[in-house]
């Protein structure tokens, strides 16, 4: 069972440059989120969708945009990166069960650069 | 505004040297607090989840605990392998996000 798949596992980029960040999850959830963990601040979220076909903001959602592609995938994307969005991301499901009620379960994460 | 605060930062023990860690919170009302797992270079794994004041759980040699304020993560004889950050957030009620509002984290250091 492969829970929650974020990719790519890392990468660099350039100021200015734009990049999409993927994530699917095979539980089939209704909730998704998009994280973000910095030294020293925890993790803060940024956009979440409480169900395919609708997304909100989070605590620091400027620079970010996401899509809701189908219940399994929620993607972020950084139209213009900047080193201020150096961070680490990670993606969320959530559990609606009895046994996993309001669980959020996480992928790997993804380590980003911007120089 | 929900406010976590996770003490200490850092927690240096040798093996089987028990101790505690503490996730204080401010929440206008608890839907659940979570406790979570992190090694370096992976995502937060899930341990508990505490509904209300009162309530424990445990897993190994880990217990969680929860009063109205704060909760506690208990560590009795611990192993090496033990050594991670611990994460503390807490779901406040009301609304449909169920998002998490997370504290800095409590990083564990066992030594054998």
């Amino acid at each position: 069972n492969a829970g929650v798949t974020q990719t790519p596992k890392f990468q660099v980029l350039k100021t200015g440059q734009s990049m999409t960040l993927q994530c699917a999850q095979d539980m089939n959830h209704n909730s998704m989120y998009w994280y973000r963990q910095d030294p020293g601040m925890g993790l803060r979220l940024i956009y979440y969708s409480a169900s395919e076909g609708t997304t909100d903001k989070g605590e620091v959602p400027n620079g970010y945009n996401v899509s809701r592609l189908n219940k399994r995938e929620f993607s972020l994307r950084l139209e213009s990166a900047a080193p201020s969005q150096t961070s680490v991301y990670f993606c969320a499901s959530r559990g609606t069960s009895s046994t996993h009620k309001n669980i959020q379960y996480f992928g790997a994460g993804t380590r980003l650069s911007v120089l | 505004e929900d406010q976590v605060t996770q003490s200490p930062e850092a927690l240096r023990l040798q093996e089987g040297e028990s101790s505690s860690l503490n996730c204080s919170y401010t929440v206008s009302g608890l839907r659940g607090l979570f406790w979570y797992r992190q090694d370096p270079g992976k995502g937060p794994e899930f341990l508990f989840t505490l509904y209300s004041a009162g309530e424990e759980k445990e897993k190994e040699r880990l217990k969680a605990t929860l009063t109205k304020k704060e909760s506690f993560l208990h560590i009795t004889a611990p192993k090496p392998e033990d050594s991670a950050t611990y994460l503390c957030a807490v779901q406040a009620s009301g609304g449909s996000n169920y998002k998490l509002t997370f504290g800095k984290g409590t990083l564990l250091t066992v030594n054998p």
